[in-house]
């Protein structure tokens, strides 16, 4: 199984574009995730669903924008690149068990904003 | 409120020696907490997690971590170090009664250096 996958591996924005992060995971988990890695600070949850047609907002949402139209795609929309959203950025499912639910993740998306 | 603190950024041990990573936690409720690992230019990868089971808990490649609630510890350890567990690990918290991940807090994480 692929698991989570995430394209593209890396990008590179002007202020101002903008730019589609896409996940989509194999395993029919219900739950999907976004988040950001910044150096040092671990990772912060932007945007998370519940199942197809559900998301809600995480810590860090602002700037960005999902949709959930089916259960296996997940894709994070940067409407006007900022050079503070230079991160990478990771997708990651996991099923419908609760609070001991592990996570699966993608490895990520390297994106840079100049 | 939940929050994990990893307590150290950097940790550097030689090859074959033990390995110890630590990590205490707070939490109003009944936590599970998890151990991923991060290998560079990859996702994160689940080490091990404790759900209110057995207090001592076994992952992959070795690795074993002890839940201790009078010190509210989940310090990660393997008896000798590989150079293949070089990495970035996480510590991670969740509390949110029947919640998702959208509970979970992650630690800063921790660099492990293997020496040759």
């Amino acid at each position: 199984n692929a698991g989570v996958t995430q394209t593209p591996k890396f990008r590179i924005l002007k202020i101002g574009q903008s730019m589609t992060l896409q996940c989509a995971q194999d395993m029919n988990h219900n739950y999907m995730y976004w988040y950001r890695q910044d150096p040092g600070m671990g990772l912060k949850l932007i945007y998370y669903s519940v199942g197809a047609g559900i998301t809600d907002k995480g810590e860090v949402p602002n700037g960005y924008n999902v949709s959930r139209s089916t259960t296996e795609d997940f894709p994070l929309r940067l409407e006007l690149a900022a050079p503070s959203q230079t991160s990478v950025y990771f997708c990651a499912s996991s099923d419908l068990t609760g609070k001991s639910s592990p996570l699966h993740f993608g490895n990520g998306t390297r994106l840079t904003v100049t | 409120a939940q929050s994990v603190t990893q307590l150290d950024s950097h940790v550097s041990v030689s090859e074959g020696t033990p390995v110890l990573l630590r990590c205490n936690y707070s939490s109003s409720y009944s936590p599970s907490l998890f151990w991923y690992v991060q290998h560079p230019n990859k996702g994160l990868q689940l080490l091990l997690k404790y759900t209110s089971a057995a207090t001592l808990v076994k992952g992959i490649n070795g690795f074993e971590a002890e839940f201790k609630k009078s010190e509210t510890s989940f310090h990660l350890t393997k008896p000798s170090a590989h150079m293949s567990d070089a990495a970035e690990y996480f510590c991670v918290v969740s509390e949110e009664p029947g919640g998702g991940a959208d509970g979970l807090t992650f630690g800063k994480g921790t660099h492990l250096i293997i020496q040759p």
